[in-house]
């Protein structure tokens, strides 16, 4: 049984650049959250998908974007790269409903931003 | 203000012992999840405990037991028998009431010490 995927494991951009990052979610799962994890603090919610649309965005700008696709992977598009945007993006998947809201996480994507 | 804080940014302890790592939270719902994640440094978010807010019983997954003071506002982890591999990021989340978002703490550094 497949576990929650990502790619690519790492990336290096220069400010002003776009960058897409892509998740697939663990089998059987229908739901997509993204994660934006900065050096030494905790995961900060971006947005979760469900049914290919945006269900809930936390606060970050329109900048962050996303998708998802019928077979319920996921992609992230971060435009007009910052170098506050360096981070550990991190796709967490789950299943709705769900008798608690357990959500398992990929290994995630280590974003540098020069 | 929905809010969780980890008051302890760092702990250490012998192997074999017992450590207790705090968390408190804030939120007016009634209906809230309360989950532990452990993050080694290769960066996945491990699951290790859930504890809803409605369960009368504290939550108790191996080693690993969530001390839950409903009227405190506090789900504290403790880890029985503390091994070498424990030494990681410890996470306290919140999934607020019909919601599936995850808001989590700032963290704990565990170092077990052999």
């Amino acid at each position: 049984d497949a576990g929650v995927t990502q790619s690519p494991t790492h990336l290096i951009k220069t400010r002003g650049q776009q960058v897409t990052l892509r998740c697939s979610p663990k089998s059987g799962h229908d739901t997509v959250s993204w994660y934006q994890q900065a050096l030494g603090q905790g995961p900060q919610f971006i947005f979760q998908y469900y049914e290919e649309e945006e269900r809930q965005r936390g606060n970050f700008p329109d900048r962050f974007s996303g998708h998802q696709f019928p077979n319920y992977s996921s992609e992230l598009n971060v435009n007009a790269l910052l170098l506050g945007d360096s981070a550990l993006y991190l796709c967490a998947s789950t299943l709705l409903p769900s008798t608690y809201n357990e959500q398992f996480f990929g290994p995630g994507t280590r974003l540098t931003v020069l | 203000a929905q809010k969780i804080t980890q008051t302890q940014p760092g702990m250490f302890v012998q192997e074999k012992e017992a450590v207790t790592l705090d968390c408190t939270y804030d939120t007016s719902d009634q209906s809230y999840g309360l989950f532990w994640y452990k993050q080694p440094s290769s960066g996945e978010m491990i699951f290790l405990i859930y504890q809803g807010s409605y369960d009368e019983q504290n939550a108790t997954e191996g080693r690993y037991s969530l001390n839950f003071q409903k009227a405190r506002k506090s789900a504290n982890l403790v880890i029985s028998a503390s091994q070498l591999g424990d030494s990681a990021m410890y996470f306290c989340a919140m999934s607020p009431g019909g919601y599936n978002k995850l808001i989590f703490g700032a963290g704990t550094r565990l170092a077990v010490h052999p």
